[in-house]
């Protein structure tokens, strides 16, 4: 059974940093590409990151290009997003959510999500 | 980026009725591979979205068949046969044949 577990969410100041963690399980992580989604309170799903199976390319939102790094530890099945430099537009639930190839080709399966909330 | 822009934003169904949301992106989807990365998306309140549909066509594991996708090039459909009342919550399409990922803006599927 696939699994996908996120932590690290909370409360941070403008300008701040958190650091997200996705746990995986239950199937070749190394084989497949990872993304983020985030989802501000009451609205739609943005595409934030990816990055592929090797992790040797990663892609992001204009958004966060240049604040935000993704990476994967592909020993420990797991994948992360640092965030740096956070605006109180980046609170959201940020979901980590498994891509069905190597490349990103759209995710299959979805986290529970981590609420992120930038705030004073 | 590819626009996706979703009708209609809310759909009100009786239960046992049928059910259409449309799907039009900004350019074509048909990737240079010859595939069209467009995916349909359930999200019921408080919990994540779950994939439904992928490849434009293609029921995911799990998924019941009175859901259906159907379009090409940049004009998309997903049909629920006969909505059910787990099938409430908010469905969005979404493109993956080019980067940025982008998503429509989501349609609300309630009961009458």
């Amino acid at each position: 059974e696939v699994q996908l577990l996120e932590s690290g969410g909370g409360l941070a100041q403008p300008g701040g940093c958190l650091k997200l963690s996705c746990a995986t399980s239950g199937f070749t992580f190394s084989s497949h590409a990872m993304s983020w989604v985030r989802q501000a309170p009451g609205k739609g799903l943005e595409w934030v990151s990816a990055i592929s199976g090797s992790g040797g390319n990663t892609f992001y939102a204009d958004s966060v290009k240049g604040r935000f790094t993704i990476s994967r530890d592909n020993s420990k099945n797991t994948l992360y997003l640092q965030m740096n430099s956070l605006r109180a537009e980046d609170t959201a639930v940020y979901y980590c959510a498994k891509d069905m190839t190597t490349v990103t080709r759209g995710p299959d399966y979805w986290g529970q999500g981590t609420l992120v909330t930038v705030s004073s | 980026d590819i626009v996706m822009t979703q009708t209609p934003l809310s759909s009100p169904v009786t239960l046992g009725q049928p059910a259409s949301i449309s799907c039009r992106s900004s350019q074509s989807l048909v990737h240079s591979d010859g595939n069209t990365y467009l995916s349909w998306l359930q999200q019921r309140a408080g919990q994540p979205p779950r994939l439904l549909i992928y490849k434009i066509s293609n029921r995911f594991s799990g998924v019941p068949d009175r859901f259906s996708g159907s379009g090409a090039g940049t004009d998309f459909t997903l049909n629920i046969s006969r909505v059910e009342t787990e099938d409430v919550g908010v469905y969005y399409c979404m493109q993956a044949t080019q980067l940025p990922l982008t998503f429509g803006g989501g349609t609300e599927v309630e009961i009458k």
